[in-house]
Order: structure tokens, then sequence, then C-alpha cells
């Protein structure tokens, strides 16, 4: 089984629709973090959590909000969504350490008509 | 601000040859870079880790550089494969003290290995 699992996989929706992607694991680690990629411009951080209690924002937050609801569990929410937010969406988790070596998710393809 | 490039998007080799992709980073000092290989639609996955008192990391027929003063790593795949096509991306933590989850990630550079 998948340590890092993402649902959906793939989701199509509409301008202003609200959409929940979430991320579980099995790894038991600590750090989780929710990424988007999109062609040429690299993977992009969006919200980071180092545990439960913790929410941080990363690089481009705005229009995304997050609940970390279990250490295994990361939901990533998109309250309004409009065209510019079609990407692929990545979950990824880390140990808590000097390294953060992350370890991602298969992946949420994300289109917003 | 923090800088990550990737000289090159595309990389294409004949099988066999060896494989050199470089990563530059600017505005600071990572204590540690990470390589990742990303398959298409799927997520990248770790391959080697390089501190920054390491001159050189080997694993198998990869092999990563990374020279503090000239801010840069070169990952090498010797006797490439087409197996070893995908994008590899540089990951450089972001320095002492640094948050905003600790990687930044390259744009990455897709490698073609022809037969």
């Amino acid at each position: 089984d998948a340590d890092v699992t993402q649902t959906p996989r793939n989701r199509i929706t509409k301008t202003g629709k609200r959409i929940m992607l979430e991320c579980s694991q099995t790894k038991g680690h600590d750090r989780m973090y929710w990424y988007r990629q999109d062609p040429g411009l690299g993977l992009r951080l969006i919200y980071y959590s180092f545990d439960v209690k913790d929410i941080n924002k990363g690089e481009i937050s705005d229009g995304y909000s997050v609940s970390r609801q279990a250490q295994a569990k990361f939901s990533l929410s998109l309250e309004s969504a409009i065209p510019n937010q079609t990407a692929l969406y990545f979950c990824a988790t880390s140990v808590a350490g000097a390294t953060d070596t992350q370890y991602f998710g298969p992946g949420t393809r994300l289109t917003v008509l | 601000s923090q800088k990550i490039e990737q000289n090159s998007e595309a990389l294409n080799i004949q099988e066999g040859k060896t494989a050199t992709l470089t990563c530059n980073y600017t505005n600071y000092s990572p204590a540690y870079l990470q390589w990742y290989r990303q398959d298409p639609g799927r997520g990248p996955v770790f391959l080697l880790l390089i501190r920054e008192n390491e001159k050189e990391k080997r694993k198998e027929r990869l092999k990563v550089t990374f020279d503090t003063t000239l801010k840069q790593s070169l990952f090498h795949i010797t006797a490439s494969q087409p197996a070893d096509s995908a994008t590899y991306l540089c990951a450089p933590g972001r320095g002492y003290g640094g948050s905003q989850g600790n990687l930044i990630f390259g744009k990455g550079t897709k490698l073609s290995v022809k037969p």
C-alpha cells in the first residue's frame, strides 16, 4: 500500500465551487506539505504543517486553506475555485529533523473550468 | 531572495553516456542539498542528499557534488539508460534558521536518454 495517498486523483470542477483535496499518510511523519506544480513554474509551496497544532502559509497561500485533522491527515481546500488554480497538486510528508527529506503522494490533477 | 536555477530545461543524451545536470543557488548558504526524480504525472521521489561538509556522494550510478564556494551542485548519471529519462529536481535546504518548509525546489531538468 502507498505510504502517502491523495484523493481524488483527478477532479474537474467549475469556477466558484468549493473543493477539498485530501491527503493521508501511514509513514508516521509529523510534517506535512501541500504543493502545486505548473508547467514552467516548478513546485510551489502552498501550506505546511509541522505538527497537528501547527499551520503555516507557504509562498502561494492566497485562495487556499488547510486543515490538519490528525497527524496522518492534511486537507487542502479551495473555497471558491478559479481557472488559474488548475494545476497538479501534491501532498508530501517528512520526519522532523535536520534535512526534511520529503515523501510525495501521487498527486491530484485539478481542472477548474 | 533565495533563488534556485537548474541551467537546462531539457537535456538529450545517448544511451551509455554520462548525463550531467547543474543546480545553482544564490543569496543563501544551504546546509544540505537534495535531488529528486519525477516521472510524468507522478510525485517526486528522493534520490540523494549531500551535506555542506561533503564534496561528493555516490549511489550506484548516481553521483552528486556540492561546491559551496561556487554555490553549485552537479548531478551525474553514468552509463545512462532510457529508463533514466525523467525530470530531475534540485532542492537545497533553506539555510540555517530557515522556515517555510525547509526545502526550495528548482524547476527541474528533463532528461531524455535515447537508445
